[in-house]
């Protein structure tokens, strides 16, 4: 298994542009995420799935748009990038929660690192 | 606001020597801590965890503790080698989500 791959590893824009960071995960995890990673501040919770077709937002949604077609992608979209949006962006997945709300490891990938000038 | 707390924000040791991280929490309905560690360039990868039904566990030189009374967990890591050199972070559930603490840069020194 790769377990999470997550494309492009570095890339710059330019403010105003667009770009779609990609995340495909091949261990049929129904929950998948969207993490930012900021100099000590830890990870802050973009957006999130619980399967196919269902998003929602976390703790930082703005500026951020994503959507979730089949299990395996789960795609982040910047529209309108913006300097405050320079960051490394880390897509996870994980099992889906038992029915007694266990919550369970989230795989993580490898990162993407984005600058916004 | 609801959050996790993690300390310190750096850790030196010398090889051979225990560290300990400390976290606090604020949701009281929290019941899974898990710690992840991040390597240079590398996405975090979990290490341990707990769940609010045990106080202690155990994997080799890894152990976590809890205090649910308190709301705070600690990471012990005992014999430290250069390869635990590393950032890690502390996590629990708030609000139903996963949060995680600001992380802690811990350097071991041959």
């Amino acid at each position: 298994n790769a377990g999470v791959t997550q494309t492009p590893k570095f890339r710059i824009l330019k403010i105003g542009q667009s770009m779609t960071l990609q995340c495909t995960q091949d261990m049929n995890h129904n929950y998948m995420y969207w993490y930012r990673q900021d100099p000590g501040m830890g990870l802050k919770l973009i957006y999130y799935s619980v399967g196919a077709g269902i998003t929602d937002k976390g703790e930082v949604p703005n500026g951020y748009n994503v959507s979730r077609s089949t299990t395996e992608d789960f795609p982040l979209r910047l529209e309108l990038a913006a300097p405050s949006q320079t960051s490394v962006y880390f897509c996870a997945s994980s099992y889906s929660r038992g029915l007694s709300g266990t919550y369970n490891e989230q795989f993580f990938g490898p990162g993407t690192r984005l600058t916004v000038l | 606001g609801e959050n996790v707390e993690q300390h310190p924000s750096t850790l030196s040791v010398q090889e051979g020597d225990s560290a300990v991280i400390k976290c606090t929490y604020s949701d009281s309905a929290s019941n899974y801590f898990p710690w992840y560690k991040q390597e240079l360039g590398k996405g975090p990868q979990l290490i341990i965890d707990i769940r609010s039904n045990v106080g202690e566990k155990k994997d080799q030189r890894i152990a976590v503790t809890l205090n649910k009374t308190a709301k705070h967990f600690s990471l012990h890591i005992t014999e430290t080698q250069p390869e635990d050199s590393a950032v890690y972070f502390c996590a629990a559930i708030v609000g139903g989500k996963l949060t995680f603490g600001q992380g802690t840069i811990l350097t071991v020194h041959p």
